[in-house]
């Protein structure tokens, strides 16, 4: 059973040029996360879907920054007009849902963004 | 609002020896679960163990165990027998289950190098 899947690895962007970040889930998984990882400020919450609607957005910047989830298989995330500040490891999770013993979110192996 | 500190940026060991990760963490729900992550080199966040709040015993899994101080709020996680791949950043985080997000706050991390 593979694991949760994000594309591409690494990403180089120009300032202003937009960037789409893509994650599969493992199959099953009711629930994906986004996590946003810097040097500065470690690991931060951005959004997460639960059966593909979204329901906290409560980290993701309010401008620039948007995710969808058009079906159970794939997420992404979108970043319009990048700026060098976006720099960082974007890793999405998955799990098999948020209650009970089940809310273990398993990692993919993230997508390091470069803004130039 | 919730918290976790990981006070070790950084940790050794000799091959073989057994080594103690610490984290204290602030939450005013009841339930709660702590779990622990490894950050390979690649970026793969890897799941190692949890440990609800209501239940009194330490979890084991494998090598890893932790020592649960509810009191104190804090928790460890044990490596035994530790080996020089299980080198890494280890991550303490903190699941509110009364919020039932299953939304994950992160410590900053401990770098830990075993030494062969």
């Amino acid at each position: 059973n593979a694991g949760v899947i994000q594309t591409p690895r690494h990403k180089v962007t120009g300032k202003g040029q937009e960037a789409t970040l893509w994650c599969e889930p493992i199959s099953g998984h009711s629930a994906v996360f986004w996590y946003r990882q810097t040097i500065v400020q470690g690991l931060e919450f951005l959004t997460y879907f639960r059966n593909q609607a979204p329901i906290d957005d409560s980290g993701m910047p309010k401008e620039r920054f948007s995710a969808q989830m058009p079906n159970q298989s794939h997420s992404t995330l979108k970043i319009q007009s990048t700026q060098p500040q976006d720099s960082a490891v974007y890793l999405c999770a998955s799990s098999l849902d948020i209650t009970g013993s089940q809310n273990t979110l398993y990692f993919g192996a993230g997508t390091r963004l470069s803004v130039l | 609002a919730q918290r976790v500190t990981q006070v070790q940026p950084t940790g050794s060991s000799q091959w073989g020896e057994e080594v103690t990760l610490d984290c204290s963490y602030e939450t005013s729900e009841y339930f709660y679960r702590i779990f622990w992550y490894r950050q390979l080199f690649s970026g793969e966040m890897v799941f190692l163990i949890y440990q609800p709040s209501f239940d009194t015993q330490n979890q084991r899994s494998g090598r890893y165990s932790v020592v649960f101080q509810k009191s104190f709020k804090s928790i460890s996680l044990v490596i035994s027998a530790s080996q020089p791949e299980d080198s890494g950043t280890y991550f303490c985080a903190l699941s509110e289950l009364g919020t039932n997000t299953g939304k994950l706050t992160f410590g900053d991390g401990t770098v830990l190098t075993v030494k062969p």
